[in-house]
């Protein structure tokens, strides 16, 4: 079974301007990552951050997390038509990875 | 450095067949998984193993699907017999350590088609 839930499934929006997608979960976790997958590809891991983390940042990536609401985001600024493909957060509870169904991002340009 | 290889990339089959999928991970990565991911779904984690023992395929069908990591090194995941709920996309993934503090890094797939 699924553990992390995303939210919005599908996001559209214009290049430059920028995409917040949101993953909710409902056990404890030990970390929480993000991947990408373009279409037809495998998974490309985009950003980890721990539980006793509240915000990370790799270049136009933003993630926080919320480990009372059980809740992270990640926000992509700036985005470029190759940000287009899906999102997935997963979770890490004592080394039990479980991955959403993903957020489906079309950057047009 | 060399990625996670797998093949076939692509194959079709009919129920009640059987399938291998082969995964060579990155050299030196002590962890393994194998995924099924469902068209329009996340990756669900069918195995996991650390070197050449299994750490955990609770989610692991295993009255038809079967898995093997000998040497420690390249693993294979078999299907027999296949059913039409099994098409998806079979992704193996690799780690350096088992999953909690690092990343994992994935395969291209193999997409099966059961008919």
């Amino acid at each position: 079974s699924q553990q992390g839930e995303e939210d919005p499934q599908a996001l559209s929006i214009q290049e430059g301007e920028n995409a917040t997608m949101n993953c909710s979960y409902k056990t404890s976790i030990n970390n929480l990552q993000w991947y990408r997958q373009n279409s037809g590809r495998g998974l490309v891991h985009l950003i980890l951050i721990r539980s006793n983390e509240r915000e990370k940042h790799s270049g136009r990536l933003r993630v926080t997390l919320d480990t009372s609401k059980k809740s992270s985001s990640l926000l992509i600024t700036a985005s470029r038509a190759a940000d287009t493909a899906s999102y997935f957060c997963a979770t890490d509870n004592n080394n039990d990875m479980r991955f959403g169904a993903g957020t489906r991002l079309t950057v047009k340009p | 450095e060399a990625g996670v290889a797998q093949s076939p990339r692509y194959k079709i089959i009919e129920k009640r067949q059987s399938v291998a999928f082969w995964c060579n991970p990155i050299s030196g990565h002590a962890t393994l998984y194998w995924y099924q991911q469902i068209l329009g779904q996340g990756p669900k984690l069918l195995i996991q193993f650390q070197n050449n023992g299994v750490v955990d395929d609770s989610q692991l069908p295993k009255d038809r699907f079967s898995a093997e990591r000998l040497k420690g090194v390249d693993s294979t995941l078999k299907i027999q017999p296949a059913k039409l709920e099994d098409s998806a996309v079979y992704l193996c993934a690799s780690s350096l350590v088992p999953t909690g503090s690092y990343e994992q890094y994935f395969g291209p797939g193999t997409r099966l088609t059961v008919t």
